[in-house]
């Protein structure tokens, strides 16, 4: 199948600084990328939808400043926590679909984000 | 309600068993329906793809749906232990659009 990389796998911040998660599809044209959350023991919680070239939409109650997602080419987008805070921790997934989808997504690995 | 229904488990079974997963939803327009399986602090992985109704198998895997009940299933059979995982269904109304899943299933099989 598809291949989504993600980095950084984990990143430990201190309050008060950004923190930038990329999201690259390998062997395909991304049109389309998601971001989620995922809190422990819970499913995805869709963050924001963004198309190459186009602002993201996110979803209602994510904070668009704080959460930048920029999508500036067919195989990268990138999720920038800006001002992390101890809250902000959790596994962050991207996902990503290609022009031709037929509606699978295919999931890079997850960034496990840790705030001190 | 949600729209998408998932026993969150855990379902722990013997290694061998048949194990049957299942997700129910209230939106008849769905008509993609993927199972995807997580592993703990990874990405989900598909696992099964199919569209409107009918069985679809894959090696251990069979996916079916039955869109008169809004009812799926994922059955793995003779179950091992890397079996064990966060199951995940989820559906869309069109290709290419949004998924909405469910809570995820989580599976643990027992040597």
């Amino acid at each position: 199948g598809a291949v989504v990389s993600q980095h950084p796998s984990r990143v430990i911040c201190k309050s008060g600084t950004s923190v930038k998660i990329e999201c690259r599809s390998l062997d395909f044209q991304a049109t389309t990328m998601f971001w989620y959350r995922q809190f422990p023991k819970q499913s995805l919680m869709l963050m924001a939808t963004s198309n190459e070239g186009s602002k993201a939409t996110y979803e209602q109650g994510v904070e668009k400043d704080k959460f930048l997602i920029n999508h500036a080419s067919l195989t990268l987008s990138t999720l920038t926590v800006t001002s992390a805070h101890p809250e902000d921790s959790s596994f962050y997934i991207c996902s990503a679909q290609g022009a031709r989808s037929t509606g699978e997504l295919f999931f890079g690995e997850g960034s496990r984000l840790t705030v001190l | 309600q949600k729209e998408v229904e998932q026993d969150p488990g855990p379902l722990s079974v013997p290694e061998g068993a048949i194990v049957s997963l299942n997700c129910t939803y209230s939106n008849s327009a769905f008509q993609y329906f993927m199972w995807y399986r997580q592993y703990s602090r990874k990405g989900p992985e598909l696992l099964m793809y199919t569209y409107s109704s009918g069985n679809k198998e894959d090696g251990r895997f069979t996916a079916q749906v039955d869109k008169s009940s809004k009812y799926i299933s994922l059955f793995i059979r003779d179950s091992q232990p890397s079996d064990s995982a966060t199951y995940l269904c989820a559906m869309s109304v069109n290709a290419g659009n949004m998924l909405t899943f469910g809570g995820g299933t989580r599976l643990m099989v027992k040597p």
